[in-house]
């Protein structure tokens, strides 16, 4: 069975864009979680989605927003990047809500 | 205050050897979940255990353990007979409940283990 697939792996953005991430979970689970990981502040929680709905958000400004589609693949977008944006961001995908959850490669983000 | 504690930043095996990974947590939602989860230099992020907080006995996976102690809120992950492979960062994890029937996940700030030959 596949893994959790995100594109792209690498991304450098200049400061003030928006970037589009994508993260497809492994076949058959609905469950789909965003995370930011950095040296200075270590794994933090984006969001949640389950069955196509936000479940559960982090302390991120609304700059940070995403989606789940119908297959349970997700996308997450920053609108409006800072450089304090740069990080690695993983999605992890979990068969239901409440079970493990298991994540994909990570997405480096550059901001410039 | 901090809801999952790891206070090793650091550890060295020599290979072969146990190792034991500290996790304390803090919560106080009765059902709650903890897990390990272990991040090579690749980035990628391994689900390693998981232990419910209604669960009586410790939770074993091949190499690793779980050593639960609810009452002192302490969740340590023992590595046996450890490999050159097992050098990377672990992290430890809870699920807790958050509002209106949501949940979150928190991190540790994770402890690099480092397996000598």
């Amino acid at each position: 069975k596949a893994g959790v697939t995100q594109t792209p792996r690498y991304l450098i953005k200049t400061r003030g864009q928006q970037v589009t991430l994508s993260c497809s979970p492994i076949s058959g689970h609905r469950s789909v979680s965003w995370y930011q990981q950095t040296p200075g502040q270590g794994l933090q929680f984006l969001f949640e989605y389950f069955s196509e709905t936000q479940r559960n958000k982090g302390n991120f400004p609304g700059r940070f927003s995403g989606r789940q589609f119908s297959n349970s693949r997700s996308e997450m977008n920053v609108s409006t990047l800072e450089l304090g944006d740069s990080a690695l961001y993983l999605c992890a995908s979990s068969l239901v809500l409440f079970s493990e959850q298991y994540f994909g490669p990570g997405t480096r983000l550059t901001v410039t | 205050a901090q809801k999952i504690t790891q206070t090793q930043p650091g550890m060295f095996v020599q290979e072969k050897e146990a190792v034991t990974l500290d996790c304390t947590y803090d919560t106080s939602d009765p059902s709650y979940g903890l897990f390990w989860y272990k991040q090579p230099s690749s980035g990628e992020m391994i689900f390693l255990i998981y232990q419910g907080s209604y669960d009586q006995q410790n939770a074993t996976e091949g190499r690793y353990s779980l050593n639960f102690q609810k009452a002192r809120k302490s969740a340590n992950l023992v590595i046996s007979a450890s490999q050159l492979g097992d050098s990377a960062m672990y992290f430890c994890a809870m699920r807790e409940a958050f509002e209106a029937g949501t949940y979150k996940y928190i991190f540790g700030t994770g402890t690099r283990l480092k397996v000598l030959a």
